[in-house]
């Protein structure tokens, strides 16, 4: 497994701003990923992070709305841009490693409100 | 696309008693993961099966995979007020290490 941490824990924002996001690994990781999960829905992929590289996005999210950086193999940052109440949401990471059969291991999430 | 659907979407249980929540996905898949998540926190891993055939065991959960069928199953034996939280399957949607989750199964068991 690892220890993953997220800050901040929770916001509350005012429209039209933007909220960075911080995921934190306690080691080295292959892959990063970004899910929104609202309020008693399921979890929706918002991007991979890739180290060195841009994110891959997912059908729906764009780099202007969430742009995304990985500067290396712990740490990934989310920035949720010119928010609206729909952003409200919770927003996890989650990782993975190379030969562990691509589990996935989840940060304790951020919880967004937008007012 | 992969779609991965679960149901029930509620089961409201007595402890004591077994259940079964089910995962069917749409396209082939080598790898099927169980999570849970208690209410106001993150998710946690249960299994990860990884073959046709697969079944593994935790305390009252039993997961099993049958990629045939493409269906998985987690079977709740005698369960205890403990268990209470949602259950999400997911599935590998190859290439990718990513996964696509299904809606969750929320459990409620009434002591």
């Amino acid at each position: 497994s690892a220890v993953i941490s997220q800050k901040p824990s929770r916001d509350i924002c005012q429209r039209g701003t933007s909220l960075t996001i911080q995921c934190q690994v306690d080691s080295q990781v292959t892959m990063m990923f970004w899910y929104r999960q609202q309020p008693g829905q399921s979890l929706t992929l918002i991007a991979t992070a890739n180290q060195g590289s841009e994110a891959t996005y997912e059908s729906g999210f764009v780099i202007d709305k969430f742009p995304i950086s990985r500067p290396n193999l712990t740490f990934s940052t989310l920035t949720v841009s010119n928010m609206s109440p729909e952003d409200s949401s919770i927003y996890l990471c989650s990782v993975s490693r190379a030969g562990s059969y691509n589990e996935q291991f989840f940060g304790p999430g951020t919880r967004l409100t937008v007012l | 696309e992969l779609k991965v659907e679960q149901n029930p979407l509620f089961l409201s249980m007595q402890e004591g008693k077994n259940y079964t929540i089910y995962c069917n996905y749409s396209t082939t898949s080598d790898r099927l993961y169980w999570y849970r998540q208690d209410p106001g926190k993150s998710l946690e891993s249960l299994f990860v099966l990884l073959s046709n055939g697969a079944v593994k065991q935790e305390g009252r959960l039993m997961a099993s995979l049958d990629t045939k069928a493409r269906l998985s199953t987690l079977h709740i034996t005698a369960a205890v007020h403990d268990l209470s939280a949602t259950y999400f399957c997911a599935v590998n949607s190859g290439g990718y290490q990513k996964v696509t989750f299904g809606i969750g199964t929320k459990l409620q068991v009434i002591p």
